[in-house]
């Protein structure tokens, strides 16, 4: 089953606006990553936050931890149309920590109007 | 540092028939990891191998194999194929070293597969 539920499914905006996506899981953590994808091509590692951190930029992006609350966020400055994309968030789990065993939510589909 | 490739890109095959899938990690990445990805059931971890070594394994029937060579190039192979294993397969590969400072993972651009 999936680890992580993201919120919401789908999501559109003007350029210029931000974008907040959220992903919530159901076991501890020992890091939480967020990808972008375009249109089925390859995942492009965007950031990666650590069970000890609450927050973390990078440019015009922002993510949040919420340990307690199993739920993370991803926030989007000022969006453009190349922001245009799928977002997933990643979880490891407990014995396989820092191994290439991630578990993906489903994803939010984020389109940016220009 | 040239980054992850996959070949093919695209393959049809049909019910029944078997596929090798490649994957070139990025140079000094010893982990390489496959996914699935389908609409129905998202990205799903299929295995990891670690210098020549499954490290981890997910959910999937035994039809789903895969191996790495010496230098850190995978391939992965489906049996007898289904319906339902049309997808995108997804190869990441990263440093994959235990403690160090978190294991982004590193995407080829997919194989598309179509079995018909």
């Amino acid at each position: 089953s999936q680890q992580g539920e993201e919120d919401p499914q789908a999501l559109s905006i003007q350029e210029g606006e931000n974008a907040t996506m959220n992903c919530s899981y159901k076991t501890s953590i020992n890091n939480l990553q967020w990808y972008r994808q375009n249109s089925g091509r390859g995942l492009v590692h965007l950031i990666l936050i650590r069970s000890n951190e609450r927050e973390k930029h990078s440019g015009r992006l922002r993510v949040t931890l919420d340990t307690s609350k199993k739920s993370s966020s991803l926030l989007i400055t000022a969006s453009r149309a190349a922001d245009t994309a799928s977002y997933f968030c990643a979880t490891d789990l407990p014995g396989s920590s820092n191994t290439g065993k991630l578990i993906f939510g489903q994803g939010t589909t984020l389109q940016v109007k220009p | 540092k040239a980054g992850v490739t996959q070949t093919p890109r695209y393959l049809i095959k049909t019910r029944g028939q078997q596929v090798t899938l490649s994957c070139s990690p990025i140079s000094g990445h010893r982990s390489v990891s496959w996914y699935q990805q389908t609409p129905g059931q998202g990205l799903q971890f299929l295995f990891e191998y670690f210098s020549e070594t499954q490290r981890n394994k997910g959910n999937f029937p035994g039809r789903f194999s895969g191996r790495q060579f010496s230098n850190s190039r995978s391939e992965m192979n489906v049996s007898t194929l289904e319906l339902g294993d049309s997808a995108l397969y997804l190869c990441a590969s990263s440093s994959g070293l235990a403690g160090g400072p978190g294991n982004e993972q590193f995407f080829g651009p997919g194989t598309r597969l179509t079995v018909l």
